[in-house]
């Protein structure tokens, strides 16, 4: 059974940068079958898909976010990070790291982390 | 790129079925998968492809597209079911977009 895990500090000032970093246990991030993808969550809010990267460390980022976001991957200890620089208020929320399946054209997330509180305060 | 539009909320009594549906362009080229969440905690795959459930789900989830929209029905809804359902699809670029939620009651 894959297991996600998020973790990273819950809380970062404004202009900061945030880190946030997914173990991956019970399969091989090295799997090339998957796409290994952070997904955040406002308070009381929708889902907005952040980006995902492939275990060849081939990145595909959401548009609005892409001038500040940077994913990448280390097979060697089968995990994948999230950096996202110059933080406000609107960044704060639960962010979630998850798996990716691109099924002969459907693609699907089919095991997330519990998902983690990312408040950005001063 | 593309949005995703869904109702904000959705009632349906108890045993009853009810349908929520997904509406946006990239549902004309792509399949539909469909999120469960539950207060708290993570969203959970209920649907993906032309109609199919991963292991676990109750057969009563089932879900279709026609032209731009893609709809998931639950027949026979259940009190567990109660719940905020999200919709997701890719668009030509490789983007993804979640629909705006949907928040089901079940009365």
């Amino acid at each position: 059974q894959v297991q996600l895990q998020e973790s990273g500090p819950g809380l970062v000032k404004p202009s900061q940068t945030l880190s946030l970093t997914c173990t991956v246990s019970g399969g091989s991030i090295s799997s090339g079958d998957y796409y290994w993808s952070w997904i955040r969550q406002p308070p009381g809010k929708g889902l907005e898909w952040i980006g995902y990267i492939y275990y060849s460390g081939s990145t595909y980022y959401n548009p609005s976010l892409k001038s500040r976001v940077t994913i990448s991957v280390d097979t060697s200890k089968n995990q994948f990070s999230l950096k996202l620089s110059s933080v406000t208020a609107a960044d704060t929320a639960v962010y979630y790291c998850a798996r990716a399946h691109d099924d002969y054209g459907d693609f699907y997330f089919d095991y997330w982390g519990q998902g983690t509180l990312v408040t950005v305060s001063s | 790129s593309s949005e995703l539009t869904q109702d904000p909320a959705v009632s349906v009594a108890l045993g009853q079925t009810v349908r929520i549906t997904c509406q946006g362009d990239s549902l004309r080229s792509y399949y539909a998968s469909w999120y469960q969440q539950k207060p708290g905690q993570a969203p959970v795959l209920v649907i993906y492809g032309k109609n199919n459930r991963p292991s676990g789900i109750p057969d009563r989830f089932s879900g279709s597209s026609s032209g731009n929209t893609a709809s998931l029905t639950i027949t026979g809804a259940q009190a567990e079911d109660e719940a905020d359902y999200y919709c997701n699809s890719r668009d030509s670029s490789g983007n993804h977009v979640f629909g705006g939620g949907t928040k089901l009651t079940v009365l």
